[in-house]
């Protein structure tokens, strides 16, 4: 069974700062991995979808990459802001039919 | 605007009492499913549908049920509520199966 794994559980950085989320899971055959970002008390906005056969996607700051083989994947944000304070969440896709998340970061920056 | 929306947003209700969160999209997705979300446990999948009256069951479906009769709308039934079904629901859709899924806002329930 797919278990996915995110550290650090809680990160606070000063703004400005670049830095990296780490996501890990177990089973390598994966359909695609996708980022979230949620905010307290709101739903899931969805930020990057990787491919299993990409190795990384951009949007903005925001830089997720995918090793499949090691079963890893990182988000990177550039220039954090107080506005990326959030819960950032990796869910991994493995049959298709239903997305394994793992606990999540929560970020805080601080101005 | 390209949205799921669920209804309602909060509901607080009673063991037993039979309940209805619906959920609908307008993408015209033919994949929908729902979470349910719990402190230390995370987001786990309770049932998905593929398509119009073609539902399967995720990683918790005991004590819910779901049905699929227009491929905009898929409810999630709590027939008799218990106090463990206190959650945060999250109904999500997708093109296909194994596309980027789309978030509802979430519906806090609690049952006492």
């Amino acid at each position: 069974k797919q278990e996915v794994t995110q550290i650090p559980a809680a990160l606070s950085v000063p703004e400005g700062e670049n830095l990296v989320l780490n996501c890990s899971f177990t089973d390598s055959a994966i359909y695609n991995l996708q980022w979230f970002r949620q905010d307290p008390g709101k739903g899931l906005t969805s930020l990057l979808l990787i491919q299993s056969s990409q190795r990384e996607q951009t949007s903005g700051r925001l830089n997720a990459s995918l090793d499949k083989s090691s079963g890893r994947s990182t988000l990177y944000i550039a220039a954090s802001q107080p506005g990326d304070s959030a819960t950032y969440l990796c869910a991994v896709n493995n049959a298709g039919n239903m997305l394994t998340f793992g606990g999540g970061t929560r970020l805080m920056v601080k101005p | 605007e390209a949205q799921v929306t669920q209804n309602p947003r909060y509901l607080i209700t009673v063991t037993g009492k039979k309940l209805t969160v619906t959920c609908s999209q307008n993408m015209n997705h033919e994949y929908m499913s729902w979470y349910r979300q719990d402190p230390g446990l995370g987001l786990r999948q309770i049932y998905y549908s593929m398509n119009v009256e073609v539902t399967d069951k995720g990683d918790v479906p005991e004590g819910y049920k779901v049905s699929r009769k227009e491929k905009r709308n898929f409810p999630l039934i709590l027939e008799s509520p218990s106090p463990n079904q206190t959650s945060l629901y999250f109904c999500a859709s997708s093109l296909l199966q194994g596309d980027e899924q789309y978030f509802g806002p979430g519906t806090r329930l609690t049952v006492t």
